[in-house]
C-alpha cells in the first residue's frame, strides 16, 4: 500500500469547516484513498472513500487532486464530536492476490483532530 | 442494527491462562479480522478471515489463534496469554460486493486486555 502522510494535529472552531490534508505521492492507479477516524479509543469509523472523482457523503467530502497526489477530508461544520484520530489510508479494493491480504488496512499514525467551542 | 459485537470489552488475566475474545457481526459479512492497537505502534492486524474455514495470518499473528466455523463468529484465542500481549484488540468486517472487493470496513468496540 502506498505511504501516506498527514498533519500530526489540527484544530478548528466548532461549526467551522475542517479541511484534513493527506499526502500520498506514490499512490498507484488502482489504489483507492480512504478516510477513518477514532474517537478515544473506541473502534475506527470509515468516513468516506473515492478513486479520483471527488466524493461526498453524509459525514464528510473527499476532494483528490487531480495528479492523486494528495488528497483532503472536509467536515463543512464540525462538532465537539468531531474531535477524533483521523487516518487517511491508501489500498487496492481488491482482498487479495498471490497470498497477500489487501483487505488489511494499514493505518499510521493519523491527524489528532481537536475541535473546540 | 448493523454492528460488529465483541466480548468482553474489558479482561485482566494473570500469565498463562488461556482466554478468548469473541466477535460476531450480524451484517453477513464473508470478510472478518482482529487488529491490535498499541502506543506508537497504531492498528496492526493479527489474522484475518475470507470466509468460512479459511483464514490466514496478518502481521502480528505470533502467539494468536482464530477460528472460522460460521460466518458470524470470528473468536481470537489466546493459548497461553503473556504480558506482551497487553493491548487494546478490535474486530472488524467487511462485505465483498461479489467481485472479490470490498470498501468499508465495520470496527467493534474493542477490547482492553491486560495480562499479568
Amino acid at each position: 500500500d502506498a505511504k501516506t502522510t498527514q498533519p500530526t494535529s489540527m484544530d478548528c472552531a466548532e461549526g467551522r469547516a475542517a479541511n484534513l490534508p493527506c499526502n500520498h505521492s506514490t499512490i498507484s492507479g488502482n489504489e483507492y484513498v480512504y478516510w477513518y477516524r477514532q474517537i478515544h479509543s473506541q473502534g475506527p469509523q470509515y468516513i468516506i472513500h473515492g478513486l479520483k472523482n471527488n466524493e461526498t457523503n453524509e459525514m464528510a467530502s473527499l476532494i483528490i487532486t487531480e495528479d492523486r497526489k494528495s488528497s483532503t477530508l472536509i467536515l463543512p461544520h464540525a462538532t465537539l464530536r468531531d474531535t477524533a484520530v483521523y487516518y487517511c489510508i491508501v489500498r487496492s479494493l481488491a482482498i487479495s492476490a498471490g497470498g497477500t491480504s489487501y483487505g488489511k488496512l494499514t493505518f499510521g499514525q493519523g491527524t489528532i483532530l481537536t475541535v473546540h467551542p | 442494527e448493523a454492528q460488529v459485537t465483541q466480548n468482553p470489552r474489558y479482561l485482566i488475566t494473570v500469565t498463562g491462562k488461556k482466554l478468548t475474545v469473541t466477535c460476531s457481526q450480524n451484517m453477513n459479512h464473508e470478510y472478518m479480522s482482529w487488529y491490535r492497537q498499541d502506543p506508537g505502534l497504531g492498528l496492526r492486524q493479527i489474522y484475518y478471515s475470507m470466509n468460512v474455514e479459511v483464514t490466514d495470518k496478518g502481521d502480528v499473528p505470533e502467539g494468536y489463534k482464530v477460528s472460522r466455523k460460521e460466518k458470524r463468529n470470528f473468536p481470537l484465542i489466546l493459548e497461553s496469554p503473556s504480558p506482551n500481549q497487553t493491548s487494546l484488540y478490535f474486530c472488524a468486517s467487511s462485505p465483498d460486493t461479489g467481485t472479490g472487493k470490498f470498501t468499508e470496513a465495520f470496527f467493534g468496540q474493542g477490547t482492553r486486555l491486560t495480562v499479568v
